[in-house]
């Protein structure tokens, strides 16, 4: 089992340039999320997902896209990127929802610098 | 959002020393974890808590959900140079993992 898998693991970015993280897991999770992780900030959830077709925003969902396909895949979208976005990404799934913490999964993470 | 306030926010210490870390809040909060982060990695559960006064080990870790329910601490005893890492706490409020909130983190260095 690969698990959470992200990609790409580095990108950087001009200001105003758009691009996708890509996030995948083989588990059959229904729920997955976003984090971003900033020095002193702990982890901050962007967008979550609770299954196909339905999303919903985080605590800082500004600047970013989510979509969910499909159960697999929850791409995170930056359409126009912003210096302040300069963070490490982290994907993370559960089975479902309602699962609790104690088994949500997280990826290896993407740093990502915006110029 | 809620604001957890973990220290200490960097800890250098020496092999076979023992670590204490912890979290408070403002706010009450339903279960406590505790994740450690390996550079380049994310984040792993190390221990769950979900009852105030809760004490759970595992291995050579300990962590107790305060009486509270605004705090919670970790120990490591005698550590290892494997120990190395971040280790964060969160809250979680309800029974979802979209209600969790994640504290600062605490840089464990263990030095031979």
């Amino acid at each position: 089992n690969a698990g959470v898998t992200q990609t790409p693991k580095f990108q950087v970015l001009k200001t105003g340039q758009s691009m996708t993280l890509q996030c995948a897991q083989d588990m059959n999770h229904e729920y997955m999320s976003w984090y971003r992780q900033d020095p002193g900030m702990g982890l901050r959830l962007i967008h979550y997902s609770v299954g196909a077709g339905i999303t919903d925003q985080g605590e800082v969902p500004n600047g970013y896209n989510v979509s969910r396909s499909t159960t697999e895949d929850f791409p995170l979208r930056l359409l126009s990127a912003a210096p302040s976005q300069t963070s490490v990404y982290f994907c993370a799934s559960s089975i479902s929802s309602f699962s609790g913490a104690n088994v949500l999964t997280f990826g290896a993470g993407s740093r990502l610098t915006v110029l | 959002g809620q604001q957890l306030n973990q220290s200490p926010q960097s800890m250098f210490i020496q092999e076979g020393e023992d670590v204490s870390m912890n979290c408070t809040s403002s706010s009450i909060f339903n279960t406590w974890l505790w994740y450690k982060q390996d550079p380049g990695e994310g984040p792993v559960l190390l221990i769950a808590l979900y009852k105030a006064g809760e004490l759970t080990s595992n291995g050579r870790l300990t962590a107790q959900f305060g009486i509270t329910r605004k705090d919670s601490f970790l120990n490591i005893s005698a550590s290892i140079p494997s120990d190395v890492g971040i280790y964060f706490c969160a809250g979680q409020r309800g029974g979802s993992a979209r209600q969790l909130t994640f504290g600062s983190g605490t840089q464990l260095t263990v030095l031979p």
